[in-house]
């Protein structure tokens, strides 16, 4: 149990384009889904907190015009890098919390981003 | 302020050998939970365990245990009898807010390399 998906696990995309990543809890319903993002070698930096039916809450430094999240049903959020440009590359990574019992975040296998 | 203090960048031992872990939180709440995430090199964050702050029994599972000392803030995980698998980025985590793991911060990870 406490499986999260995430799609592209790799997208290339050229500067200025828009890429939208997607967050599912398989097997459980999550009102709170977290986005991270992580350089390599380095650790997982919180960029913002998506609650089902409601705006997201970034974290200070996050542009939220640019990283755009939508928290459309309890299984699915979706992170759209919005013009998207080098300094963006990264690897995106997306956890589900999960209920009860399960009071923990449950990750998603990454999104590797690159932007030529 | 919540922060995590993996003081171990690098670890590299050979296969069987025991190996410990450090993890250092600091934080002012008395609620809180302690996680341990392991990263292997496909990028996924695997859960391995979590411990609420009121909890100081050690853990163990099979070649894993967890050392929680609320007197020194330390949550320290150890692997006995290492394995190749094994090898991977481990990051330990601190949480806290209304189910215990709304916010998470990591510490900086930990790559330990098991040498056949």
């Amino acid at each position: 149990g406490a499986v999260v998906s995430q799609h592209p696990s790799r997208v290339i995309c050229k500067s200025g384009t828009s890429v939208k990543i997607e967050c599912r809890s398989l097997d459980f319903q999550a009102t709170t889904m977290f986005w991270y993002r992580q350089f390599p070698k380095q650790s997982l930096m919180l960029m913002a907190t998506s609650n089902e039916g409601s705006k997201a809450t970034y974290e200070q430094g996050v542009e939220k015009d640019k990283f755009l999240i939508n928290h459309a049903s309890l299984t699915l959020s979706t992170l759209t890098v919005t013009s998207a440009h080098p300094e963006d590359s990264s690897f995106y990574i997306c956890s589900a919390l999960g209920q009860g019992a399960l009071v923990t975040q449950y990750f998603g296998p990454g999104t590797r981003l690159t932007v030529l | 302020a919540q922060k995590v203090t993996q003081a171990q960048t690098e670890i590299s031992v050979v296969e069987k050998e025991d190996v410990t872990l450090d993890c250092v939180y600091e934080t002012r709440d008395t609620t809180y939970y302690l996680f341990w995430y392991k990263q292997p090199p496909s990028g996924e964050l695997v859960f391995l365990i979590r411990r609420n702050s009121f909890d100081e029994q050690n853990e163990i599972s099979g070649r894993y245990s967890w050392n929680f000392q609320k007197s020194t803030s330390s949550f320290n995980f150890t692997i006995t009898a290492s394995q190749v698998v094994d090898s991977a980025v481990y990051f330990c985590a601190l949480g806290w807010g209304d189910q215990g793991a709304q916010k998470l911060v990591f510490g900086q990870g930990t790559r330990l390399t098991i040498n056949p």
